[in-house]
C-alpha cells in the first residue's frame, strides 16, 4: 500500500526567506502523480503545484518549486520569498495512475511566517 | 472553475441524532470523496464514489453511510451521531484519470454535543 510521510508537523520561516517542506512516499507503482495542497486557516484547500512521475523536470509555479527525486521517493516543496499569505497547512498527496480512489495524503505541515 | 459546495460551514448536533452533510459539485466529475480531518491525523478517507449509486468504503467508514443519487451530489450520513465524530469534514471531487488535482469544498466543522 502507498504511504505519504511529512516529517515536519510544524515549521517557521522569516518573511522573505526561503523554506523547504519535506515529503517522502512509498509505492511500487511506476506511474503516479504528486501534489502539494495549501489549506489556509478556515479556508478551502487549494492546489499549489503538481508533478507527473514520468517527468524528470521539476515543476515550478512562481515562488513555489519542487525537488522531485523519483529514485529516493522524495517530493519536497520550496517556497521562495515567503509571504505572510503563505501561512497555512500544507499537504503532500499521491495519486495513483491506475486507480482513481487511490489518493493518499500526508499528515500535513503547518507553516508559520514570521514578520 | 470547478466549484464544490458543502451545505454548512458549521453544524452543531446532539448525540444520537441522524446527521446529513451535503456536497454538490458543478463540473460533472465522476469521482467524489468524503474525508475527515483531525489535527495530527491529516485527511482520512471515509467513503469514495465513482459513479451514481456506486460507493466504496474508505479507511474509516464505521458509523457513516453515503448516498449518491445524482452525479453532482454526494451526501454523508451519520446514522447516530456520537461525540467522537466531532471533526472537520471535507468533500472533494475529481475527474477520472490524468494529472488533475482534487477540488475541495470549504469544509463542515461538525460538533456533536
Amino acid at each position: 500500500a502507498q504511504t505519504v510521510t511529512q516529517s515536519q508537523p510544524e515549521m517557521s520561516v522569516q518573511e522573505a526567506e526561503t523554506v523547504t517542506l519535506s515529503c517522502t512516499y512509498d509505492t511500487s507503482e511506476s506511474d503516479y502523480y504528486l501534489f502539494w495542497y495549501k489549506q489556509p486557516p478556515s479556508r478551502q484547500m487549494i492546489l499549489v503545484i503538481r508533478q507527473e512521475a514520468y517527468k524528470q523536470q521539476n515543476a515550478t509555479e512562481n515562488r513555489f518549486s519542487v525537488n522531485f527525486q523519483k529514485a529516493a521517493k522524495s517530493f519536497s516543496l520550496k517556497i521562495s520569498d515567503s509571504q505572510l499569505g503563505d501561512a497555512a497547512m500544507y499537504f503532500c498527496a499521491y495519486r495513483s495512475y491506475y486507480r482513481d480512489d487511490k489518493i493518499i495524503f500526508g499528515k500535513g505541515t503547518r507553516l508559520h511566517i514570521l514578520p | 472553475d470547478v466549484k464544490v459546495t458543502q451545505s454548512s460551514r458549521y453544524l452543531v448536533k446532539r448525540t444520537g441524532e441522524k446527521v446529513f452533510l451535503e456536497c454538490v459539485q458543478d463540473m460533472d466529475h465522476e469521482n467524489m470523496f468524503w474525508y475527515r480531518q483531525d489535527p495530527g491525523l491529516g485527511l482520512r478517507l471515509i467513503y469514495f464514489s465513482y459513479d451514481v449509486k456506486m460507493k466504496e468504503k474508505g479507511d474509516i467508514p464505521e458509523g457513516y453511510s453515503v448516498s449518491r443519487e445524482k452525479k453532482e451530489r454526494f451526501s454523508l450520513i451519520l446514522e447516530s451521531a456520537s461525540t467522537n465524530q466531532t471533526s472537520m469534514y471535507l468533500c472533494a471531487s475529481i475527474i477520472t484519470g490524468g494529472n488533475q488535482p482534487q477540488h475541495f469544498g470549504d469544509g463542515t466543522r461538525l460538533s456533536i454535543l
